[in-house]
């Protein structure tokens, strides 16, 4: 069973159209991360959200921690073919030693001409 | 350096051997984290160190596994034994300073056990 949750697995959009991924889980979270990953490579790191109800722009990118602290979300408004790539959402547990991240399973995006 | 290095990048050995994995990380990170991940999932937490101190080993699947950072820099995994269960590509990754969040990732190696 993944401690959070990601959905969807899989996402397909053509280039202009706008995208949410969700992060859920029924643990709190002290700070949420999310990174993107390419085939390839290690993940990187996009954003650190760490208080309740908190949104986070980054240009076309818009981050939401829940209030409760157990989810969050990634929306890309008018995605770019650059876009692809794996979204993993990770949090730091308040219940587990600090500086443990717990990662999702990812939601795969594909943005297409 | 200018990255998180690992080595090798790939790894085929046959079952019953032992393997270490070695991590460099960014030079003067403190933290320094042992992931496996399976393809198309995301990464799932092994153990790490802060300096030369592991600080939570939960992650290790079980006593053939093992992680060291002697003198707070370069980092070995150990996996006594290899099954075929053990392949995966494993990565680590490193942090700055204990109050940043920021975690960066190496390329991994690709472990195959035949």
């Amino acid at each position: 069973t993944q401690l959070l949750e990601q959905s969807p697995q899989f996402l397909s959009i053509q280039e202009g159209e706008n995208l949410t991924v969700y992060c859920n889980s029924s643990s709190v979270f002290s700070s949420l991360q999310w990174y993107r990953q390419e085939p390839g490579e290690g993940p990187v790191l996009l954003v650190t959200v760490v208080t309740g109800g908190e949104v986070k722009k980054l240009k076309r990118l818009t981050f939401q921690f829940g209030d409760a602290r157990k989810d969050s979300s990634l929306h890309i408004t008018a995605a770019q073919t650059g876009d692809t790539g794996l979204y993993l959402c990770a949090g730091a547990r308040t219940t587990d030693s600090w500086g443990k991240l717990q990662f999702g399973a990812g939601t795969q995006v594909v943005v297409t001409p | 350096g200018a990255g998180v290095s690992q080595s090798p990048r790939y790894k085929v050995t046959k079952r019953g051997q032992d393997v270490a994995l070695r991590c460099d990380p960014i030079s003067g990170h403190v933290s320094l984290y042992w992931y496996r991940q399976a393809l198309g999932q995301g990464p799932e937490f092994l153990t790490y160190f802060n300096y030369e101190a592991q600080q939570d080993k939960s992650g290790l699947p079980n006593d053939r596994f093992s992680a060291e950072r002697p003198e707070g820099s370069i980092s070995t995994l150990t996996i006594q034994r290899t099954e075929q269960r053990d392949s995966a590509m494993y990565r680590c990754a490193s942090r700055q300073v204990l109050s940043t969040d920021t975690q960066y990732f190496g390329p991994g190696t690709r472990l195959t056990v035949l």
